[in-house]
């Protein structure tokens, strides 16, 4: 039971270059949601998806672009990477009635 | 839209209690959930009151005034592992979560 995974772990981008986060669950889980974390800051809701098949805007969507073909993944797409989305990636995972969310080990990304 | 406040940090000794409060505004209130994260690490989940009244998880209890939107996690026995970002979050009617901004805490011996 691995829980949430998430590749990569590091990357690194040139500014306009576009790329792809993955997310996998293995716990069934309806609710998937990508978050960023910059320095000192919590965690903003870019998208989540309360199913497969469904995806919703959080509170920074703009830049990316999420699906859920698959009820066990959930991907985050960058269009055309800015310096502005240098941060800490998360996703996680819930039950649709949970109480709480599991998180993935993070992917840092650095746009140059 | 949701906003939350949480203090910036909070200092306490080994051994002591610390209890780090929350204030939030929100539309379609669902619950308040705690999380605990290391420096470099995931957030991990510790705790969540979708009513009022205080939960109780070994050392740590989280707290919930819906009336009040206010609550509060209370850390007891604290260690020197327990010195992290501790982060609430709204859980909406919609599914999703907005986190606070975090309060440092450093546990000092």
């Amino acid at each position: 039971n691995a829980g949430v995974t998430q590749t990569p772990k590091f990357r690194v981008l040139k500014t306009g270059q576009s790329m792809t986060l993955l997310c996998a669950q293995d716990m069934n889980h309806e609710y998937m949601y990508w978050y960023r974390q910059d320095p000192g800051m919590g965690l903003r809701l870019i998208h989540y998806s309360v199913g497969e098949g469904t995806t919703a805007k959080g509170e920074v969507p703009d830049g990316y672009n999420v699906s859920r073909l698959k009820k066990q993944n959930f991907l985050l797409g960058l269009e055309s990477a800015a310096p502005s989305q240098t941060s800490v990636y998360f996703c996680a995972s819930s039950e649709s009635q949970g109480r709480g969310q599991f998180f993935g080990p993070g992917t840092r990304l650095t746009v140059l | 839209g949701q906003s939350l406040e949480q203090p910036s940090e909070v200092t306490a000794v080994e051994g002591a209690i610390v209890q780090i409060n929350c204030t939030y505004q929100t539309s379609g209130f669902y619950g308040l959930s705690w999380y605990q994260q290391h420096d470099g690490g995931a957030p991990t989940f510790l705790s969540y009151n979708a009513l009022d009244g205080l939960e109780e998880t070994g050392r740590f209890s989280s707290f919930l005034s819906r009336s009040d939107s206010y609550g509060y996690l209370l850390l007891q026995e604290l260690q020197m592992k327990d010195s992290a970002s501790y982060f609430c979050a709204v859980r909406t009617n919609a599914g999703k979560s907005t986190f606070g901004d975090g309060t440092t805490l450093t546990v000092k011996p």
